[in-house]
């Protein structure tokens, strides 16, 4: 059974710090890696998807890297903005999962909180 | 483009009673999928549906059950309603195949009283 867990739970940064967002998961039996963002009682949006082949994604000041063997990703925020503030997702697909499309298997996220 | 679309924002419901929620997906994406994220929690797998037939199905009891139509829209449908079932549902739709990512609707939030 896949498990994804992510670390810290909740963050706290002055603005324009660069930080990491941590994520593990226990199968690496993965098609693919996306990390969302949710703001408080909203849906997700999708920041970066990152196929099982592939190393790192980037999408402005969001890097995300995936080493599937060890089971890890990491999501780095360049130059930390008060808009940033929200909660991060990760979710892997995984492979072991039937069906034409399978599922996401969510950690809990990071909470995170850029101050002025 | 209009991304995945959820209806209603926001419902209230009584203990015992039955609620059907609604999703409109992306245009070009034929598979949805339906989540419940509780307070504080990461989204869990309801179910999955692709042509018209439930594909996948997470823990859930059989008081959750869904549809699809021609046009890929979909329906979850909660019998039976507890007060456990107070979150909120998310729906998320892709196109058929195992190298895309999910697109999200904004959710519908249930609450049951």
């Amino acid at each position: 059974k896949q498990e994804v867990t992510q670390i810290p739970a909740a963050l706290s940064v002055p603005e324009g710090e660069n930080l990491v967002l941590n994520c593990s998961f226990t199968d690496s039996a993965i098609y693919n890696l996306q990390w969302f963002r949710q703001d408080p009682g909203k849906g997700l949006t999708s920041l970066l998807l990152i196929q099982s082949s592939q190393r790192e994604q980037t999408s402005g000041r969001l890097n995300a890297s995936l080493d599937k063997s060890s089971g890890r990703s990491t999501l780095y925020i360049a130059a930390s903005q008060p808009g940033d503030s929200a909660t991060y997702l990760c979710a892997v697909k995984s492979r072991r999962n039937t069906g034409t499309a399978s599922k996401l298997t969510f950690g809990t996220g990071t909470r995170l909180q850029v101050t002025l | 483009d209009a991304g995945v679309t959820q209806s209603p924002t926001h419902l209230i419901k009584t203990r015992g009673q039955q609620v059907t929620l609604r999703c409109s997906p992306k245009s070009g994406h034929d598979t949805v999928s339906w989540y419940q994220q509780a307070l504080g929690q990461g989204p869990q797998f309801i179910f999955q549906y692709y042509e018209e037939e439930e594909r996948q199905r997470g823990n859930f009891p059989d008081r959750f059950s869904g549809h699809q139509y021609p046009n890929y829209s979909s329906e979850l449908n909660v019998n039976a309603l507890l007060l456990g079932d107070s979150a909120l549902y998310l729906c998320a739709s892709s196109p058929a195949g195992t190298n895309y990512g999910y697109t999200f609707g904004s959710g519908t939030r249930l609450t049951v009283v």
